[in-house]
């Protein structure tokens, strides 16, 4: 299995809260994304990173920021959790060295905003 | 935004039937195509990397198609199994070293034994 985990794996939060979700990995591998699993959406992107310091956003990446300050982790954060982000997030990674390569998934974190 | 679209949304099939989905794509710089699948409660995994036109994919019972040239992609699964089960989802990859990640909705797959 790819070395890749995803922390907490379960979070309730209050609306109007921060809150940060870690994504770490061991692979080395280059490029790192943040994705919600919303029903009749599928995986949708937040955010994704193409190298320490390199973030893009994705198609639905109001309210959340992301850092990467080395290679290894991927931060989210929610800087004011609303009801509407109560959802599972996953991480993913590929190493994408000059050609396209399958993504590794994290477990998810389930994220509920009451 | 780019549309990346899977039909159908879900499907059922008889065990032992073969079945097929389809994922469409913008067909303007292309570069890759990948195919996941989802079991439940589980993370997507892998089952292709695509990216010329033309391509075929194989992996046991489940195949995949590419035609880059009028954007789809068509997956197969031979005799189906109950283990078969599961969302099938497809990506979209625009630009050489952009490696951006854009997924459809899914087809979910139930096979009826």
């Amino acid at each position: 299995d790819a070395g890749i985990t995803q922390s907490p794996r379960h979070k309730v939060t209050e609306t109007g809260t921060p809150v940060t979700l870690r994504c770490h990995q061991t692979e080395n591998h280059r490029y790192m994304y943040w994705y919600r699993q919303d029903p009749g959406h599928g995986l949708r992107l937040i955010h994704y990173s193409y190298g320490v310091k390199d973030t893009d956003k994705g198609e639905v990446s109001d309210g959340y920021s992301v850092s990467r300050s080395k290679t290894e982790d991927f931060l989210l954060t929610l800087e004011s959790a609303t009801s509407s982000q109560t959802s599972v997030y996953f991480c993913a990674i590929s190493g994408g060295q000059g050609r396209s390569t399958e993504a590794f998934f994290g477990q998810g974190t389930r994220l509920t905003v009451v | 935004i780019l549309n990346v679209e899977q039909s159908p949304q879900s499907l059922h099939v008889q065990e032992g039937d073969s079945t097929n989905f389809t994922c469409s794509f913008p067909s303007s710089n292309f570069y890759a195509l990948h195919w996941y699948r989802w079991e439940t409660a589980k993370s997507p995994e892998a089952l292709f990397v695509m990216t010329l036109n033309g391509d075929e994919k194989k992996k046991g019972r489940i195949s995949a198609t590419l035609n880059t040239k009028e954007g789809y992609s068509y997956l197969y699964i031979k005799g189906s199994q109950p283990e078969d089960s599961a969302t099938y989802l497809c990506a979209f990859v625009r630009n050489f070293g952009n490696e951006k990640l854009t997924f459809g909705t899914g087809t979910r797959l139930t096979i009826i034994p």
